[in-house]
């Protein structure tokens, strides 16, 4: 098994262009995480998907969008990229409520 | 979700107990604990989660004090892949989302 997945782990845009983080986990997860890590800081939610077809805001999600395409994918979308949208974004999956959240490798995203 | 309070750096001999604490005097009653770990620039790592009981496992083991208001990660022998970034949450297992509150952990530095 890959675990989670995330494409591109690198990405480099300017002020205004939009992209799509991809995340896809082979493991049969319910649920699904996107979060952000700003440099010295810890996690913060952006978004979360519990199960197919639900999505919902956590912490941070001003300035993003998401889709749960189906069981195994949850993109997340920056419609209008600023310089304060410059982090590492991590997608995470979970069985269910009970179990530990699996990591992908993260992608580093800079707006200049 | 309860706050958590960790020191912000520890360092341990490579080899010896690391032992790393957390207090949470605010969790209330169906509240986990919950240890993540994030090795330089990867994903967090999920490490090990208790109630109230003591909890081992094949990485680390988890002391939770009777009164639930601190609990202490031991890892038992530590070596210098264990340096990273020690994350302790507490949250209501069942809530919907399973969602994660990250603080900023402790920087646990194994030296030679």
């Amino acid at each position: 098994n890959a675990g989670v997945t995330q494409t591109p782990k690198f990405q480099v845009l300017k002020t205004g262009q939009s992209m799509t983080l991809q995340c896809a986990q082979d493991m049969n997860h319910n649920s699904m995480y996107w979060y952000r890590q700003d440099p010295g800081m810890g996690l913060r939610l952006i978004y979360y998907s519990a199960s197919e077809g639900t999505t919902d805001k956590g912490e941070v999600p001003n300035g993003y969008n998401v889709s749960r395409l189906n069981k195994r994918e949850f993109s997340l979308r920056l419609e209008s990229a600023a310089p304060s949208q410059t982090s590492v974004y991590f997608c995470a999956s979970t069985r269910g409520n009970y179990n530990e959240q699996f990591f992908g490798p993260g992608t580093r995203l800079t707006v200049l | 979700d309860a706050k958590t309070t960790q020191p912000p750096s520890m360092d341990c001999a490579e080899g010896r107990a690391a032992n790393l604490p957390c207090n949470h005097s605010t969790i209330s009653g169906n509240e986990y604990v919950y240890w993540y770990r994030q090795i330089h620039s990867q994903g967090p790592q999920y490490i090990i989660h208790g109630l109230k009981n003591n909890e081992t496992n094949e990485m680390a083991s988890l002391i939770i004090t009777e009164d639930r208001k601190s609990s202490t990660l031991i890892l038992p022998h530590a070596t210098l892949r264990d340096t990273a970034v020690y994350y302790c949450i507490v949250r209501v297992v069942w809530e919907y989302g399973n969602k994660l509150v990250f603080g900023a952990g402790t920087i646990l530095r194994v030296k030679s």
